[in-house]
């Protein structure tokens, strides 16, 4: 079975402030990881995906296979980051998202 | 280019009514996938689809029916409408490899 577990439901940071959102994964086999985020009322997009290991938007996350996590991280935090996150995780053959509860960053002026 | 999109995007529907959702993409995806959004519960995961002509369950299946005739379209139906249903309902797509979801805007729906 995997399981995704997004301690935080919610997060609020200053502006400039670093902002750090977890995720801890549970799967037996290679799980590939994924980041989205959901501003108000609107559909999710993808942010991040670990096996790109790129940075978007200020943000990046690595795997810690050791630690089981998938941690989002930004070093300072604009107003426009103010939404919900989900951390994902995909395994097996068919391609199942499996999803967190989200948090909800909230970024204060 | 549309990607996803969902239909109706609200319904107000009453117990014991029934009511088909319909997903389209034109990105030529294999996989498509119908999840519901709830308060603190994330998304969970309530049929699936691996190709035109299957369907699977996924985390939350009862209650929910699924057909995917054509590759383009997934459609999800509640065949009587109960209030633990309301919730907003997400459709995604994704194609046969490691790249993600692509979702649709979602349907919010409300049983009463």
């Amino acid at each position: 079975a995997q399981r995704v577990t997004q301690p935080e439901k919610l997060l609020s940071v200053f502006k400039g402030a670093p902002v750090e959102l977890k995720c801890n994964y549970s799967y037996s086999g290679s799980p590939e990881l994924f980041w989205y985020v959901q501003y108000s009322r609107q559909r999710l997009q993808l942010l991040l995906r670990h096996i790109s290991r790129e940075s978007i938007k200020g943000f990046t996350a690595d795997l810690n296979k050791g630690e089981t996590s998938f941690h989002l991280k930004k070093p300072f935090a604009q107003e426009e980051d103010s939404a919900m996150y989900y951390c994902a995780l995909s395994g097996g053959s068919n391609y199942k998202l499996t999803f967190g509860k989200g948090t909800l960053l909230t970024v204060n002026p | 280019n549309a990607g996803v999109t969902q239909t109706p995007k609200f319904r107000v529907l009453k117990t014991g009514q029934s009511m088909t959702l319909l997903c389209a993409q034109d990105m030529n995806h294999e996989y498509m996938y119908w999840y519901r959004q709830d308060p603190g519960m994330g998304l969970r995961l309530i049929h699936y689809s691996v190709g035109e002509g299957t369907t699977a369950k996924g985390e939350v299946p009862d209650g929910y029916n699924v057909s995917r005739l054509k590759k383009q379209n997934f459609l999800l139906g509640l065949e009587s409408a109960a209030p633990s249903q309301t919730s907003v309902y997400f459709c995604a797509s994704s194609y046969l490899g490691s790249s993600g979801y692509t979702f649709g805007s979602g349907t919010r729906l409300t049983v009463v």
